[in-house]
């Protein structure tokens, strides 16, 4: 139990356009779902926290414009890089926590790698 | 400022045993958590602790010290596929997940 899946698991786009990446939280229901971003040898850092029916409590330095999180249903939440530049080229992976099995604990996916040309 | 430091790079031989030491100053204590990486992959849930003292599953081992505001993670019986990076965790008052910034364990044949 507990999965969270990730979709694409790999993009590659054109500088300008925008990304969407799905999380999916398969067999539990995630009140909350947490976005991360990881540069290459670099620890994870938290973009954006994303609770289901209301806005995403976003980290300092990362821009809510650009960055879109919709978190609609209790087992999806979305991010969409908008406008994307080669420098947001990274790994964004997605967490969520299950409710019923404690309030610490996150379940990963298993990432999506951007890369914008 | 909340902070967590562990080393940033280890290197071990297989068949051993490796320490992996982890401090945290943070706004409140509500658990820590062990992650191993592997490069290019997603976070992989390892150990929990929450009360002081040592949480053993397997081959890993997880021990706490609330008071001291120090962790380990000891690794035995160690083997190549073990060589990722692992990652200390802690939940803040607020239930918020705070990061360090990873060990990288290598391990040689």
């Amino acid at each position: 139990g507990a999965v969270v899946s990730q979709h694409p698991s790999r993009v590659i786009c054109k500088s300008g356009t925008s990304v969407k990446i799905e999380c999916r939280s398969l067999d539990f229901q995630a009140t909350t779902m947490f976005w991360y971003r990881q540069f290459p040898k670099q620890s994870l850092m938290l973009m954006a926290t994303s609770n289901e029916g209301s806005k995403a409590t976003y980290e300092q330095g990362v821009e809510k414009d650009k960055f879109l999180i919709n978190h609609a249903s209790l087992t999806l939440s979305t991010l969409t890089v908008t406008s994307a530049h080669p420098e947001d080229s990274s790994f964004y992976i997605c967490s969520a926590r299950d409710a019923e099995r404690g309030y610490n604990e996150q379940f990963f996916g298993p990432g999506t790698r951007l890369t914008v040309l | 400022g909340q902070n967590i430091d562990q080393p940033t790079e280890m290197t071990a031989t297989e068949g051993a045993i490796v320490q992996i030491n982890c401090t945290y100053q943070t706004s409140g204590f509500n658990g820590l958590f062990w992650y191993q990486q592997h490069a290019g992959e997603a976070p992989t849930f390892l150990s929990y602790n929450v009360l002081d003292g040592l949480e053993e599953k397997g081959r890993f081992s997880s021990f706490l010290s609330r008071s001291k505001g120090y962790s380990y993670l000891l690794l035995k019986e160690l083997q190549m596929k073990d060589s990722a990076s692992y990652l200390c965790a802690v939940t803040d008052s607020n239930y918020q997940l705070i990061w360090g910034a990873g060990t990288k364990l290598i391990i040689k044949p």
